[in-house]
């Protein structure tokens, strides 16, 4: 089976100010991760993803993400807020035997100028 | 534009009522997802199709619903005799190796 669990639903920031947004999974197989992106009344947008390739992962918008599997860990991180990063955040998880994407409950940014 | 698209946006129904929502993926993509939503949840997945062939379908689907993708192209969710439950946003995404692409989802408000 697998899960992902997001620490904290609510993270604020001011703008200018690092965004560190966490993520733990749980995997009994080699794991691919993702992060998602959604605005209000908007469907999700793909930041990132790892697939077992470079631990580090560059998305856009200035974000990335690193796989740790010692502390089984996938947390998204931008070294500069914007405004228009304010949304919510959800971290995914699935793996090479399926297709289907197992989602976090998300975490809400606001950027405060 | 050429991502994923769904229709109708947003559906007001009553309970007991039956709907139908249709999405059509990104053109090259052969896997189409079919996901929900409801407030403050992530997405919770309800089935997959490779192509025109129903793969997998989630515990949490019920016989009130039912999903095709006749062609292989553009697939339907119907949900029959609609309960207060069901209202959620109904997500579809599609991709043809890793990573979905979501469309702007279908808002169902029950009644």
């Amino acid at each position: 089976a697998q899960s992902v669990t997001q620490l904290g639903s609510h993270v604020s920031v001011s703008e200018g100010a690092l965004v560190l947004l966490r993520c733990n999974y749980s995997s009994s197989v080699p794991p691919y991760l993702f992060w998602y992106v959604q605005y209000p009344n908007q469907g999700l947008q793909l930041l990132l993803k790892y697939t077992s390739a470079a631990t580090l992962v560059k998305g856009i918008n200035g974000f990335e993400a690193e796989f740790k599997k010692s502390e089984t860990s996938f947390h998204l991180t931008k070294p500069s807020a914007h405004m228009s990063d304010a949304a919510e955040y959800f971290c995914a998880v699935s793996n090479a035997n399926t297709d289907k994407l197992i989602f976090g409950t998300g975490t809400r940014l606001q950027v405060f100028p | 534009d050429t991502g994923v698209s769904q229709d109708p946006r947003h559906k007001i129904t009553k309970r007991g009522q039956n709907v139908t929502f249709r999405c059509d993926p990104i053109s090259e993509h052969n896997r189409l997802y079919w996901y929900r939503q409801t407030l403050g949840q992530g997405p919770e997945f309800l089935t997959y199709f490779q192509n025109e062939a129903q793969l997998e379908k989630s515990r949490l689907l019920s016989d009130r619903f039912s999903a095709e993708r006749p062609k292989g192209s553009f697939s339907t969710l119907e949900i029959q005799r609609t309960e207060q439950g069901d209202s959620a946003m109904y997500l579809c995404a599609s991709s043809r190796l890793e990573g979905q692409f979501f469309g702007p989802g279908t808002r169902l408000t029950v009644l």
